[in-house]
């Protein structure tokens, strides 16, 4: 089982540069959601999405948008990328008994 | 709203010494109430959750919590521990609604270290 498939896994980029970071899940889930996770503050929930077609703000969205245009896919893109964004960034999705499965994270670095 | 709140960013035990990592949640709606762990450079992989069934929780690798609605917490504890259980957990919380209830909020964690 493939679960929850997080690409690239490793990402430097230069200031102002943009990506989009890929997260696919493959357990027909409606809810997917995306994290970044940073020293001492735990994860922070940056979007998220309940179904296809759907997306809502979570704690800190500013300098990300996100796209489900699949229901197995959940896009999260940086326009212009800041060496505040430097995390890791978690993809989730949601399943039955509201268990949360996480992909393996990206590890992105903003020079 | 809901949120959580880890007492002890670092905590360090010998091994074969009791575990006890604290958890404490606020939620306006009944909770559901998770554990995870995370080892370096990985992802985080669920330990046990509670989900208004049975108070006392048994997860994977002989970890177990205890809700208690009284205290609202949510603590994490194992009689003996590891060298292996060295690494990070969260405790984290969700409503048992649709939309902005199907959150999970986390913590900010909690570094065990185990000792010789």
């Amino acid at each position: 089982n493939a679960g929850v498939t997080q690409t690239p896994k490793f990402r430097v980029l230069k200031t102002g540069q943009s990506m989009t970071l890929l997260c696919a899940q493959d357990m027909n889930h409606e809810y997917m959601y995306w994290y970044r996770q940073d020293p001492g503050m735990g994860l922070r929930l940056i979007h998220y999405s309940v179904g296809e077609g759907t997306t809502a703000k979570g704690e800190v969205p500013d300098g990300y948008n996100v796209s489900r245009l699949k229901k197995q896919n959940f896009l999260l893109g940086l326009e212009s990328a800041a060496p505040s964004q430097t995390s890791v960034y978690f993809c989730a999705s949601r399943g039955y008994g509201n268990t949360i499965y996480f992909g393996e994270g990206s590890w992105l670095t903003v020079v | 709203a809901q949120s959580v709140t880890q007492l002890g960013s670092h905590v360090s035990v010998s091994e074969g010494a009791l575990v006890l990592l604290r958890c404490n949640y606020s939620s306006s709606v009944p909770p559901y109430l998770f554990w995870y762990v995370q080892y370096p450079n990985q992802g985080l992989q669920l330990l046990l959750k509670y989900t208004s069934a049975a108070t006392l929780v048994k997860g994977i690798n002989g970890f177990e919590a205890e809700f208690k609605k009284s205290e609202t917490s949510f603590h994490l504890t194992k009689p003996s521990a590891h060298m292996s259980d060295a690494a990070e957990y969260f405790c984290a919380v969700s409503g048992l609604g649709t939309g902005t209830a199907s959150k999970l909020t986390f913590g900010t964690g909690t570094r065990l270290q185990v000792t010789l």
